[in-house]
Formats: structure tokens, C-alpha cells, sequence
């Protein structure tokens, strides 16, 4: 059974700062991986979607990367604003179609 | 844009009552999903769907059920509300492969 895992799990980072989210998965067999973003009480999302084609994505200040081969997954945010706090989930879709995902990383940037 | 809709943000409901959560998409998708997210939980999918009238159990499916009479409409059935049914419930949809949308979840409170 895939399982996707996030690091961390928790971030605190001054405005301004360049910082990275990672993912990991078991099971390399994947069509793609999803990006989304969580505000408390809301939601999901959407970031960014890779196909395990590709390598990466880019939306304005964001950049996923993919590595199916050792099930890794990094989300890099450049130059951090407070408006880009919240919990972020990646998730994982194989032969089934249906998304699996990590457990999230709740971001805070402070001013 | 994609639009995924839930009928309620906030729904207060009594034990042992039925509960139907409605979730609507826009644009003709033929997967959706049912989550529920709970702290330290994650999301976890209790059913989904990949057709008008096809349904097919998640992780967590006892105590709910569910409907796709139509495309567009997938509701989620709460056949006797108890009170560990307490969630934030999360509708997705998504074309075979590729992205997938979230409505803005119902705060669900069995009381």
C-alpha cells in the first residue's frame, strides 16, 4: 500500500527566506504527484501536478521536482511572504487513479 | 475554472440522525471522492467513484454510503450520524490521470 510521508511537519521561517518541502513515497509506480495548499477551515488547493514523465513544475514563485525513481518530491517556495502560510499536502495517484497523502507541513512565515 | 461545490460549509446534526453531504463539479470529470480529515490523521478516503452509478469502498467506509445518480452529483450518506463521524469532509474531482479540485469542505458536528 503506498504511503507518502512529509517533512517536516512543522516550519517557522522569517519573510524572505528560500525554503523547500520534501515528500517521499513507497511505491515508485506513480502517474503523477499533486501539490496542494491548505488554509485553516478551507479546502484543498492546487499547486502543482507532475506527471511521472516529467521532472519538474513551475508556477511564479514555486518549483516541484519529482524523482520517481527514489519516491521524492520537493516543493520550493522563493522568497517567502507571510500570505504563504499554511499546510501543505502533496499527494500520490498510481494505478488506481486515487490520490494518496502525506500528512502536511504547516508553514509560517513571520513578517 | 473548475469548480467543485459542497452544499454546506457547517453542518450541526444529532446523533442517530441521516445526513446527506452534496458535492457538485462543473466540468464533466469522471472520478470523485469522499475524504474525511482529522488532526494527526491526514485525509482518508471513505469512497469513490469512476462512473454514473459506480462506486467503490475507500480506507474507511463503515457508517457511510454513497450516490452518483448523476455525472456531476456525488453525495455522501451518514445512515445513522454518531458522534467519532465529527470531521471536516472533503469532495474531489478529477479526470482519469490528471488534476485533481476540491470543494471547500463541510465542517461536519454530531452532537
Amino acid at each position: 500500500k503506498q504511503e507518502v510521508t512529509q517533512i517536516p511537519a512543522a516550519l517557522s521561517v522569517p519573510e524572505g527566506e528560500n525554503l523547500v518541502l520534501n515528500c517521499s513515497f513507497t511505491d515508485s509506480a506513480i502517474y503523477n504527484l499533486q501539490w496542494f495548499r491548505q488554509d485553516p477551515g478551507k479546502g484543498l488547493t492546487s499547486l502543482l501536478l507532475i506527471q511521472s514523465s516529467q521532472r519538474e513544475q513551475t508556477s511564479g514563485r514555486l518549483n516541484a521536482s519529482l524523482d520517481k525513481s527514489s519516491g521524492r518530491s520537493t516543493l520550493y517556495i522563493a522568497a517567502s511572504q507571510p500570505g504563504d502560510s499554511a499546510t501543505y499536502l502533496c499527494a500520490v495517484s498510481g494505478g488506481s487513479y486515487i490520490p494518496t497523502f502525506g500528512r502536511g507541513t504547516s508553514l509560517i512565515v513571520h513578517p | 475554472d473548475v469548480k467543485v461545490t459542497q452544499s454546506s460549509r457547517y453542518l450541526v446534526k444529532r446523533t442517530g440522525e441521516k445526513v446527506f453531504l452534496e458535492c457538485v463539479q462543473d466540468m464533466d470529470h469522471e472520478n470523485m471522492f469522499w475524504y474525511r480529515q482529522d488532526p494527526g490523521l491526514g485525509l482518508r478516503l471513505i469512497y469513490f467513484s469512476y462512473d454514473v452509478k459506480m462506486k467503490e469502498k475507500g480506507d474507511i467506509p463503515e457508517g457511510y454510503s454513497v450516490s452518483r445518480e448523476k455525472k456531476e452529483r456525488f453525495s455522501l450518506i451518514l445512515e445513522s450520524a454518531s458522534t467519532n463521524q465529527t470531521s471536516m469532509y472533503l469532495c474531489a474531482s478529477s479526470p482519469a490521470l490528471q488534476e485533481a479540485f476540491f470543494g471547500q469542505g463541510t465542517r461536519l458536528t454530531v452532537v
